[in-house]
């Protein structure tokens, strides 16, 4: 099955800076997702992006397909955005049913 | 909208209950799954639903049987519970139409379960 690996495991920033998280896979993918998953541990989608780059809010992301990576990018952190962030990717488009997590980066934002 | 919702939100069992864990999405979602996370593993499919009436393992099924109810439910069992079945299990649904390219996965709040 598809690899998936996330750097860093683990990341602490002061609230306002910016970060980028990375997510890379072994194999060609046509399903991509991030998640983040919160302190109490809701687990909340933020981007189905199997290619390309979206945004949303201080939010984006950016898949380049070819090269076997995605980034997602957080801008002026704010202490909400702390948890862990998934990355989870798979072969079939639209398909949730051979999705293969990632172990996630743990981020902290300080106050 | 409700989304995804599960029951019940904690559950402490003793080594050879038996127990089930509810689901229902409210989104006319298609395909259903149940997934356990543990620390250092990630998530793991236990079973998936691609559709009302047909049901499917996943990674790691073993212990656990499932229900499609209907196309909103989607219940997990554990016959026999065992130490090892010690986790936090996440519902969840999605779209899914085939090669549809739009079809993020939606989470319910999970159960934590804890089998002594």
């Amino acid at each position: 099955g598809i690899q998936v690996e996330q750097s860093p495991p683990d990341l602490i920033l002061q609230e306002g800076a910016n970060s980028t998280l990375r997510c890379n896979f072994s194999d060609s993918v046509n399903n991509l997702q991030w998640f983040h998953q919160n302190p109490w541990g809701q687990l909340i989608n933020l981007f189905y992006i199997p290619s390309g780059t979206k945004q949303n809010g201080r939010l984006s992301a950016t898949t380049v397909a070819t090269e076997r990576y995605s980034l997602l990018y957080i801008s002026s952190s704010q202490t909400t955005d702390s948890g862990v962030y998934f990355c989870a990717v798979g072969a079939k488009p639209g398909s949730a049913r051979q999705l293969t997590f990632g172990s996630g980066t743990q981020l902290t934002v300080l106050p | 909208n409700a989304g995804v919702t599960q029951t019940p939100k904690f559950q402490v069992l003793k080594t050879g209950q038996s127990m089930t864990l509810q689901c229902a999405q409210d989104m006319n979602h298609n395909s259903m799954y149940w997934y356990r996370q543990d620390p250092g593993m990630g998530l793991r499919l236990i079973y998936y639903s691609a559709s009302e009436g047909t049901t499917d393992k996943g990674e790691v099924p073993n212990g656990y049987n499932v229900s499609r109810l209907n196309k909103r439910e989607f219940s997990l069992r554990l016959e026999s519970a065992a130490p090892s079945q010690t986790s936090v299990y996440f519902c969840a649904s999605s779209v899914e139409l085939q090669d549809l390219y739009n079809s993020p996965l939606h989470f319910g709040n999970g159960t934590r379960l804890t089998v002594t």
